[in-house]
Formats: C-alpha cells, sequence, structure tokens
C-alpha cells in the first residue's frame, strides 16, 4: 500500500532551470493538490484537481503548472525557477467530498540557487 | 488574510501532562475542522477532526473541541508523549461548490513534550 508517492526527494536547481516534481496516488483519489510548506508560513496551496482532466489554482499558483491526464498522476512543473519557489513541496489526495483524511506525501525539498 | 489562525507557533509541555493547542478561524463558512500533525522530513497525516453540528470529538488521548460563537477550536492531548512532539496544522473546510473540499491551514504550531 504505497499510498502518495512524490519524486524526488531532494533537488537543487539553478534559477531559470525547469524541472517537474512528480506525484503518484494509488487509492484511486479523485481529489489531488499540491501544497508548499515554508518556516512560519504553514501549508499553502498551488493548485489542485478534483478529477482526471480538471485543475485549478490555489493560494500561491504563479510560477507553477499542473495537469491531471490520469486519476493516478498529478505532477507539478515549475517552467523557470526562482530563489523563491525554495520550499518543501507536498502532494495530498483524497476521495470526493472526504473533507478529512487528506493523505499526504512525504514531500520533496528544492531548493533554487 | 489569514482565514485560519495559530497563534502560537510553539509549545512546551512536561510528559503526562495535558498539551491545548488552539486555533481560531475567520469565516463563518467553515463546517469541517481538522488537526494534522507532522513529523520532520515526513508528510503530515491526519488526527482528529470535528463537524461543525458537534462541539467535541474524542479519539483515545485527543480530543478537538469547537467552539462555533467565537469560532475558535482546540486539540487536547491527555496524557502528552514525548512521540507527540511535532507540527499541528488546524485545517478548516466550507462546504464544496461543484467540487471536493478544499481545506485551508493555519501555519502551526510546534510542541514539544519534555520527558
Amino acid at each position: 500500500n504505497a499510498g502518495v508517492t512524490q519524486t524526488p526527494k531532494f533537488q537543487v536547481l539553478k534559477t531559470g532551470q525547469s524541472m517537474t516534481l512528480q506525484c503518484a496516488q494509488d487509492m484511486n483519489h479523485e481529489y489531488m493538490s499540491w501544497y508548499r510548506q515554508d518556516p512560519g508560513m504553514g501549508l499553502r496551496l498551488i493548485h489542485y484537481s478534483v478529477g482526471a482532466g480538471i485543475t485549478d489554482q490555489g493560494e500561491v499558483p504563479n510560477g507553477y503548472n499542473v495537469s491531471r491526464s490520469t486519476t493516478e498522476d498529478f505532477p507539478l512543473r515549475l517552467l523557470s525557477a526562482a530563489p523563491s519557489q525554495t520550499s518543501v513541496y507536498f502532494c495530498a489526495s483524497s476521495s470526493h467530498y472526504a473533507a478529512e483524511k487528506l493523505f499526504f506525501g512525504s514531500g520533496t525539498q528544492l531548493s533554487v540557487l | 488574510d489569514q482565514q485560519v489562525k495559530q497563534n502560537s507557533p510553539s509549545l512546551s509541555v512536561q510528559e503526562g501532562r495535558i498539551s491545548i493547542l488552539n486555533c481560531d478561524y475567520t469565516n463563518s463558512m467553515f463546517d469541517y475542522f481538522l488537526w494534522y500533525k507532522k513529523y520532520p522530513a515526513e508528510g503530515p497525516t491526519f488526527l482528529i477532526s470535528i463537524s461543525s453540528i458537534k462541539d467535541k470529538n474524542e479519539d483515545g488521548r485527543f480530543t478537538v473541541f469547537l467552539n462555533k460563537s467565537a469560532k475558535h477550536l482546540s486539540l487536547h492531548i491527555v496524557p502528552s508523549q514525548p512521540g507527540d512532539s511535532a507540527v499541528y496544522f488546524c485545517a478548516a473546510s466550507a462546504p464544496p461548490s461543484g467540487g471536493s473540499y478544499i481545506p485551508t491551514f493555519g501555519r502551526g504550531t510546534s510542541l514539544i513534550v519534555h520527558p
């Protein structure tokens, strides 16, 4: 029972580089989301998806793109990394209308130099 | 403009005593409240939740109290154990409009339980 799997666990980028953070879940959850955690700022929602083919912006979407071609996968793309995107990124999923039990991945520590 | 506020960044408690973590919210549309626990280098995990139709929910050593008139909830841990040392996030959700619940998180409270 893998749950929510995020890769990579650590990544260092140079300013301007692009990369994709991967997220996959094996629980057949409709809802998936990406958060970033910064010191003293809690968890802030970047993008979310309520099902395959449907995505929407969260609180801090600028600089990030997402797509949801399958139920299982929800990758987060940084098109041109900036130092302000240095953060810990968490992917989370839940079943539709299940307000509780967001299942989180173990996170990706990203540093942009 | 924070809709979910955890005003205490940290809390230190002795093992065996009660830990009380507080959370305030401003959006009167919130009707479901959750607590998540996060250890270093791990993702948050769901701990306990409460619906707005209740004022208390218990699960073992953990109890969440909701005061809707004050827009305040609290998490009580009794007795506290060193393994409870973690960051605790309060989250709140309003009824979904055409989609899933989208929780709003507070900034977290770091709990340290001393042996």
